[in-house]
């Protein structure tokens, strides 16, 4: 069974420039969750999406949003990047049929740089 | 909103010493999970801890989940030198606004020396 793929593995995005990032989750998980590591603040939840509905949200500003298509795969979209946006940011996919407490499985993420 | 403390932030062993790290949260959580990292890569499951009191094992990884399920501990024992990472709980919330959120720990880096 694949794993969780991310793609692209690197990225360096000019200040100013918008990025899309894909997550495709292990196949029959429903649930794709989102997430920003940097070394100074750890893992910090941007948002979780199942059944193409957003269920939970982190506290991030409104540049960062993400979308889920109907066969679970998502997307994360950063407009206006700052230069503090450049980070690992990495998708978890979870599978959520009629269970809510399932473990998570990541990706191997996408180190965005922006310059 | 809920905190996961995670102790200790670094450690430094010897190859062959045993590892005990913890997390503490205000909060209740249903399900403790440990995770660990390598460089640029993203986190790895080691285990999944889904009852209060339970204790689990993978090889020389032994979890725990507490009793009062706030708190979980990971013991890695006889360590070896690709030990070495950022291992990281999360737990799976209870109910609420953040039904079904993970949160995290801010992670234990572990250095083992040959």
């Amino acid at each position: 069974k694949a794993g969780v793929t991310q793609t692209p593995r690197y990225l360096i995005k000019t200040r100013g420039q918008q990025v899309t990032l894909s997550c495709s989750p292990i196949s029959g998980h429903r649930s794709v969750s989102w997430y920003q590591q940097t070394p100074g603040q750890g893992l910090q939840f941007l948002f979780e999406y199942f059944s193409e509905t957003q269920r939970n949200k982190g506290n991030f500003p409104g540049r960062f949003s993400g979308r889920q298509f109907s066969n679970s795969r998502s997307e994360m979209n950063v407009s206006t990047l700052e230069l503090g946006d450049s980070a690992l940011y990495l998708c978890a996919s979870r599978r959520l049929t009629g269970e809510v407490n399932t473990e998570a499985f990541f990706g191997q993420g996408t180190r965005l740089t922006v310059v | 909103g809920q905190q996961l403390n995670q102790s200790p932030q670094s450690m430094f062993i010897q190859e062959g010493e045993d590892v005990s790290m913890n997390c503490t949260s205000s909060s209740i959580f249903n399900t403790w999970l440990w995770y660990k990292q390598d460089p640029g890569e993203g986190p790895v499951l080691l285990i999944a801890l889904y009852k209060a009191g339970e204790l689990t094992s993978n090889g020389r990884l032994t979890a725990q989940f507490g009793i009062t399920r706030k708190d979980s501990f990971l013991n890695i024992s006889a360590s070896i030198p690709s030990d070495v990472g950022i291992y990281f709980c999360a737990g799976l919330s209870a109910g609420g606004t953040s039904y079904g959120k993970l949160t995290f720990g801010q992670g234990t880096i572990l250095t083992v020396h040959p």
